[in-house]
C-alpha cells in the first residue's frame, strides 16, 4: 500500500516563505503531486515532480527525492488568498493516485 | 473549451436508493479516477480507470460501482450497500506529457 504523511496545519504571516512538508512509501513510484484546495471547492493542480530536484513556477516551487520519499511544496510572498489546504498525492506505475489528508495552511496579517 | 464536468453539483436521495454521479471529460486523457472527501479530511480513491473498458478498485471501493465504456465518460453508481454514501464526490483525469491531473467541480452528495 501507499502511506503519505503531511503536517495537518500550519500558520504563516502574509509575505513571509513557507514550507509543507509530505513524505511516502510505496512501490513503483511514478511521481508525486501538489495540489491546492479551497474550502468547499475542487482540488487544483499545483505540480507535479517525477524527477530528484526542485521545480520553480512563480510563487511556488516543489522539491523532490525519489531516495528519501520526501517532498515539499515552498510558498513564497505569501498573501490572503493561499489560505487552503495543500495536498501531497502520489501516482503509481499501475496508475493509482492516492492522496495524503492535506496541511491547512492560514495566512495571517 | 476543455474539462471536466461532474453533474449535478448537489444530489439528495433516500437511503437505499442507487444513485449514478456522472464525469465526462474532453481533454483526450485516458485516466480517470474517482475520489470521494468527508468534511476536514483528504480525499480517499474509489476506483480509477486507465484505459477504455478497464478499471480497478482504489482504496475504498465497497459499495460503488463504475463503468468505462467511453474514453470521455466514468460513470461512478453508489449503492445502497455503502453504509455511509453521504460526502463530496472528486472525478479527476491525467493527462500525459505535461503530467496534469484535473477535477471536476464536484458533486455534493446527501442522503437522507
Amino acid at each position: 500500500g501507499q502511506n503519505i504523511d503531511q503536517p495537518t496545519e500550519m500558520t504563516a504571516t502574509e509575505g513571509a516563505i513557507v514550507q509543507i512538508n509530505c513524505t511516502y512509501q510505496t512501490s513503483g513510484f511514478n511521481g508525486l503531486f501538489w495540489y491546492q484546495q479551497h474550502a468547499g471547492e475542487a482540488p487544483t493542480f499545483l505540480s507535479y515532480n517525477v524527477l530528484d530536484g526542485l521545480e520553480e513556477k512563480g510563487r511556488f516551487s516543489s522539491f523532490l527525492s525519489r531516495s528519501k520519499g520526501y517532498s515539499y511544496l515552498l510558498l513564497k510572498e505569501l498573501q490572503m488568498k493561499d489560505s487552503a489546504s495543500y495536498l501531497c498525492a502520489v501516482n503509481t506505475n499501475a496508475g493509482k493516485s492516492t492522496f495524503g489528508d492535506g496541511t491547512t495552511l492560514t495566512v495571517k496579517p | 473549451d476543455g474539462g471536466i464536468t461532474q453533474s449535478p453539483k448537489y444530489l439528495f436521495r433516500k437511503e437505499g436508493q442507487n444513485v449514478t454521479l456522472s464525469c465526462e471529460q474532453n481533454l483526450n486523457h485516458d485516466a480517470m479516477y474517482w475520489y470521494r472527501q468527508d468534511p476536514g479530511q483528504g480525499l480517499r480513491l474509489i476506483y480509477y480507470s486507465q484505459i477504455v473498458n478497464d478499471f480497478q478498485k482504489g482504496d475504498i471501493a465497497e459499495g460503488y460501482s463504475v463503468s468505462r465504456e467511453k474514453k470521455e465518460s466514468f460513470p461512478l453508481t453508489v449503492t445502497s450497500a455503502q453504509k455511509n454514501p453521504t460526502a463530496f464526490y472528486l472525478c479527476a483525469s491525467l493527462g500525459l506529457g505535461p503530467n496534469e491531473q484535473f477535477f471536476g467541480p464536484g458533486t455534493r452528495l446527501t442522503v437522507l
